[in-house]
């Protein structure tokens, strides 16, 4: 079983459109969690943190259910720039924390 | 800031050469690390530095060697390049803040043949 496990994809959706992705992961003692965004041929880049309380910025919503290891993240009102690949990251365990785990990543495509 | 940078952007080698990936960040940052990104294989760790003097192994150190030359340089080495390393190659740093955020540099993308 991979670490990290998200739903390829692609989603499409039309804009204005709301989406949202899941993602598992399988070590219950990850610490950290993160939804990273990743651009045609370019680096990742943070969206958001989760929270295990839960937390929304601008039209993004995350949520964390530690009890069920799995981490949502929410995209409301789609726009055409949402358009890219969603990274699930959790911290690792070893190291003090010091290592991410990546998930393959989530397709996402917004279409008039 | 420049954040996190990367030489080259784009590099060819035949098989059975090396060369030494180049990367920096000016963000002061303690920890350091070299991923490799496949079509669906996600990114992958190949070594990183949790502070200037230590390197340690990722999930697919064989084939590479790094150097934490200073805070600022970890450079990644292939001694000698082979087909399967053909990737891009992402370098990242992060502090020691809670959050565990990592930036990452432009990539490089390499290919042997």
């Amino acid at each position: 079983r991979k670490e990290v496990e998200q739903d390829p994809g692609p989603f499409n959706v039309p804009e204005g459109a709301t989406v949202a992705f899941n993602c598992t992961y399988s070590n219950s003692a990850s610490q950290s969690f993160f939804w990273y965004r990743q651009d045609c041929r370019k680096e990742p880049k943070l969206l958001m943190s989760v929270y295990s309380s839960g937390n929304e910025d601008g039209r993004f919503t995350a949520q964390l259910n530690r009890a069920s290891q799995y981490i949502s993240l929410l995209i409301r009102d789609s726009k055409l720039s949402d358009s890219a690949t969603y990274l699930c990251v959790v911290s690792g365990v070893t190291g003090g924390g010091n290592k991410l785990t990546f998930g393959t990543g989530t397709q996402l495509k917004v279409e008039l | 800031n420049a954040g996190v940078t990367q030489t080259p952007k784009f590099q060819v080698l035949k098989t059975g050469q090396s060369m030494t990936l180049q990367c920096a960040q000016d963000m002061n940052h303690n920890s350091m690390y070299w991923y490799r990104q496949d079509p669906g294989m996600g990114l992958r760790l190949i070594y990183y530095s949790a502070s200037e003097g230590t390197t340690d192994k990722g999930e697919v150190p064989n084939g590479y060697n790094v150097s934490r030359l200073n805070k600022r340089e970890f450079s990644l080495r292939l001694e000698s390049a082979a087909p399967s390393q053909t990737s891009v190659y992402f370098c990242a740093s992060r502090t020691r803040a809670r959050n565990y955020e990592q930036y990452f540099g432009p990539g490089t993308r390499l290919t042997v043949t």
